[in-house]
């Protein structure tokens, strides 16, 4: 079993939907990460978050340290919000994956 | 420099031969990673420096691979004797700190993609 998990591994929604990406974890963590990876490759780092919710612009993620639980939001989404969407929890000074979900977003 | 620079951005190797990805963080990052991410799978963590010593190589998936940092700034990942299974992106991130403090960030290249020919 991953120590990481994320669901679902696809989605696929209409412009203007509202999303919700899911991660668990079953190890003790410091802090947990919120990536997006563009077709390119390229990775952003959307959210670090040790408790609570942060929010930036349509982004919204939330944590529950107690049941080791993160999702990330995205509200009205749009076609450039598709790429893949990658949960990684912060064991002492390394990151441990998630094995990412595919966003599809259509107009 | 402003991000995270990996060099080269695309390499072909041929099966056997050496190759050197090299990543310049950003400018007083005492904190850098290597990161692999295969085809069809997921990232999955290489190595780590802090300043020029390596606490944790315990990603390293065999004594072909190597890493150096140098003057606390650009580090290179080598890779001997190359085999088609080593075919990857190979990313490299860094942070301004350490530890298991959790209020810093990472900041990633845009990665090297090695194929073994």
């Amino acid at each position: 079993k991953n120590e990481v998990e994320q669901s679902p591994q696809n989605l696929t929604a209409q412009e203007g939907e509202f999303i919700t990406i899911n991660c668990s974890y079953s190890v003790g963590i410091s802090a947990l990460h919120w990536l997006q990876q563009h077709p390119g490759g390229g990775i952003v780092s959307l959210f670090m978050l040790s408790s609570g919710k942060k929010k930036h612009g349509r982004l919204i993620a939330t944590i529950n340290i107690q049941e080791k639980h993160s999702s990330l939001h995205i509200t009205a989404s749009h076609p450039r919000d598709s790429a893949v969407y990658i949960c990684a929890v912060r064991d002492t000074d390394k990151l441990i994956f998630g094995t990412g979900t595919r966003l599809q977003v259509f107009p | 420099g402003a991000g995270v620079s990996q060099s080269p951005s695309n390499k072909v190797t041929e099966k056997g031969k050496d190759v050197e990805l090299r990543c310049d963080p950003i400018s007083g990052h005492t904190a850098l990673y290597w990161y692999r991410q295969s085809l069809g799978q997921g990232l999955e963590f290489l190595i780590y420096f802090q300043g020029n010593s390596a606490p944790d190589k315990s990603g390293l998936p065999s004594d072909r691979f190597s890493a150096e940092r140098t003057g606390g700034s650009v580090s290179t990942l080598t890779i001997q004797r190359t085999q088609q299974e080593d075919s990857a992106v190979y990313l490299c991130a860094s942070s301004s700190a350490r530890g298991a403090r959790p209020n810093y960030g990472y900041t990633f290249g845009s990665g090297t993609r090695l194929t073994v020919v």
